[in-house]
């Protein structure tokens, strides 16, 4: 099946900083999300980004699908963007089940 | 909308009962998902639902477990008996069309004593 792998496992930010979490997967894709799960152990969706760039807030993703690869920037971070962030792709070609990466482990000092 | 609906919130039992775990989707959303999370696994996926139609149930982990989907509004997870490797939170997801945008209930947090 397709792997997804995602990087940094765990960051650490100070109140304000900027920062690029990456999603890599291996094989052509239908469809991709990022998901923000919160310290209370809520699944919330960010994007829901195929291919291109979105922009919500603070928050943008860019997806580069001939590249196999999504971006998820975070800029001047708060304490509540504190959690885990999830990459999670349903490959193409029939199957529309999403494969979640290990997800990128955040915490923003205040 | 309500979103996706999930109960209980916490279910604690004791070793060999049986647990059922509910979900109601998304109005409109055709596809349902079961997924369970745990520190080891991550986030697996148990079941896939479209339709009502069990699709892909190759994560199911035994026997012990069992999902059915009777109507396009409700499914259920059942899990007996249940064993103390089971303790996990377990996610019910909708989306509206194959491949549509996947939407995650609060969860159940398990706990099998």
């Amino acid at each position: 099946g397709i792997q997804v792998e995602q990087s940094p496992p765990d960051l650490i930010l100070q109140e304000g900083a900027n920062s690029t979490l990456r999603c890599n997967f291996s094989d052509s894709v239908n469809n991709l999300q990022w998901f923000h799960q919160n310290p209370w152990g809520q699944l919330i969706n960010l994007f829901y980004i195929p291919s291109g760039t979105k922009q919500n807030g603070r928050l943008s993703a860019t997806t580069v699908a001939t590249e196999r690869y999504s971006l998820l920037y975070i800029s001047s971070s708060q304490t509540t963007d504190s959690g885990v962030y999830f990459c999670a792709v349903a490959p193409s070609g029939g199957s529309y089940i999403p494969t979640f990466g290990r997800g990128t482990s955040l915490i923003v000092h205040p | 909308d309500a979103g996706v609906i999930q109960s209980p919130r916490h279910e604690v039992t004791e070793m060999g009962q049986e647990v059922t775990l509910r979900c109601k989707p998304i109005s409109g959303h055709n596809s349902l998902f079961w997924y369970r999370q745990t520190m080891m696994r991550g986030l697996e996926l148990l079941i896939y639902f479209n339709n009502n139609v069990p699709i892909d149930d190759s994560g199911m982990p035994e026997d012990r477990f069992s999902a059915k989907m009777p109507n396009a509004s409700f499914s259920t997870l059942k899990i007996q008996p249940s064993e103390p490797r089971d303790s996990a939170v377990y996610f019910c997801a909708s989306t509206q069309g194959q491949g549509g945008e996947q939407f995650f209930g609060p969860g159940t947090r398990l706990t099998v004593l």
